[in-house]
């Protein structure tokens, strides 16, 4: 099974927002609902901030928002602050070894 | 407030398994909408998903490990564990275990990991 396709990093002001994108297949992001998101500072383990694409759980900003697109799903940030800071993961399920698939990160740097 | 920590050896010798706990506390591991797994990150790397196991004992495994991996369930102590067998240098990784939540209209699929255990170091050293 084949990781998920993140960029390897990106960067933006504080104020800006920013896009992180996540490809896979029909047979995991595109064919199902179940895209998650993952924050990870240095250190520390990851953090639930988006699921089922586009889901905020309780406690996360509303700064954070997901979306869907075919197989790529994308994770925004708005209004960049400097504790956004962090590594970024994408996860889904895939249909096809019914298991599961991160992507390969993405580092976000506030410039 | 849901709680996971995992436990076991920080060194283990190649060729040798490794073995870790996850001690779930705050709620029960029995539930039917979760499953419970384990995800290794080896240093300066991304996240991979090593399994996940049902309270019922329902295993799934990622097909790159399969054949070394090994998860079990005690609800007794409200546990789970992992064995990985005959481990080398590339096993080196922070091990996490977390809750997983099931996706509710596809038979066995797997949602979002939430929460996390704290992770803890194992390295595979002579």
């Amino acid at each position: 099974q084949s990781a998920l396709t993140q960029p390897a990093s990106v960067s933006g002001s504080p104020g800006q927002s920013i896009t992180i994108s996540c490809t896979g297949t029909s047979s995991d992001v595109g064919g199902y609902n179940y895209v998650s998101w993952y924050q990870q500072h240095p250190g520390k383990a990851p953090k639930l901030m988006i699921y089922e694409v586009s889901n905020r759980p309780s406690g996360v900003s509303n700064r954070f928002s997901g979306s869907k697109s075919g197989n790529t799903a994308s994770l925004t940030i708005s209004g960049l602050q400097a504790e956004d800071e962090a590594d970024y993961y994408c996860s889904s399920y895939t249909s096809s070894s019914t298991s599961v698939v991160f992507g390969g990160g993405t580092k976000l740097t506030v410039l | 407030q849901l709680q996971l920590q995992e436990s076991g050896p920080g060194l283990v010798k190649p060729s040798e398994t490794l073995s870790l706990t996850c001690t779930v506390s705050g709620g029960s591991i029995s539930s039917s909408s979760y499953y419970w797994g384990w995800i290794r990150q080896p240093p300066g790397k991304g996240l991979e998903w090593i399994g996940s196991i049902y309270y019922s004992g329902s295993t799934y495994y990622n097909p790159s490990l399969k054949s070394r991996v090994t998860i079990s369930v005690d609800t007794s102590k409200n546990q789970f564990s992992l064995k990985l067998s005959s481990v080398t240098a590339a096993d080196t990784a922070v091990y996490y275990c977390a809750r997983n939540v099931k996706g509710g209209l596809v038979p066995a699929a797997h949602n979002w990991f939430d929460p996390w255990g704290q992770g803890t170091l194992v390295t595979v050293s002579s």
